[in-house]
């Protein structure tokens, strides 16, 4: 089945520091490539996205990146605030089955 | 549309009741999933629908659980003679799937909390 893993698991920055999470994955078959961002007694918001034609995509301070060989993604956060900090999971997938979900990373920006 | 909605949003129940969850996707979003959070634990897996067909179900989905999805449109999850074991964040989304094997957009609900004393 999907092995789906992130790194680092916490992670504390200065605000207005660069932040980098990675995602790794054992699917070939995956082909979309969302981030989420889960804040206390929320649910997941999607943040950004990618496909696998795509190696790269960038939304003002957040970004993804794809390497389809390796079967792994990362999300980038740049200039961080306070109010970024919370758990991001990616949920690596195709269309033809669920989304699983990565063990999550605890984004702390230290303000 | 405002996105999916979840309700209750909390349920506190006595260990051996039953309880129902209700979730509304965003509308004609074909596909509808339910997971369930742990604390620190990131969402796991339970079923999805697929319009009124429910298409796959999680082992973790023992026989005290059901889902239904019976118009196509909204979802109820039911949990018989809850257990401690049962508190969780129960989560849904829904995708609008286009067919194929492109995967695609999903959107989540706030959750429904569940404490079972």
């Amino acid at each position: 089945g999907e092995n789906v893993e992130q790194h680092p698991s916490t992670l504390s920055v200065q605000e207005g520091d660069s932040a980098v999470i990675k995602c790794t994955y054992s699917d070939s078959a995956s082909n979309y490539f969302p981030w989420y961002k889960q804040e206390l007694g929320k649910g997941p918001q999607l943040i950004i996205d990618i496909r696998s034609n795509v190696g790269e995509k960038k939304d003002q301070r957040i970004a993804v990146t794809l390497n389809k060989t390796a079967k792994h993604f990362s999300l980038h956060i740049t200039e961080t605030q306070p109010e970024d900090s919370a758990v991001y999971f990616c949920a690596p997938t195709s269309g033809t089955y669920k989304y699983i979900f990565g063990t999550g990373t605890r984004l702390k920006v230290l303000a | 549309d405002t996105g999916v909605s979840q309700n209750p949003r909390h349920k506190i129940t006595k260990r051996g009741q039953n309880v129902t969850f209700r979730c509304d996707p965003i509308s004609e979003h074909n596909r509808l999933y339910w997971y369930r959070q742990t604390l620190g634990q990131g969402p796991e897996f339970l079923t999805y629908f697929q319009n009124e067909a429910q298409l796959e179900k999680s082992r973790l989905l023992s026989d005290r659980f059901s889902a239904e999805r019976p118009k196509g449109s909204f979802s109820t999850l039911e949990i018989q003679r809850t257990e401690q074991g049962d508190s969780a964040m129960y989560l849904c989304a829904s995708s609008a799937h286009t067919g194929g094997i492109r995967g695609t957009e999903a959107f989540f609900g706030q959750g429904t909390r569940l404490t079972v004393v």
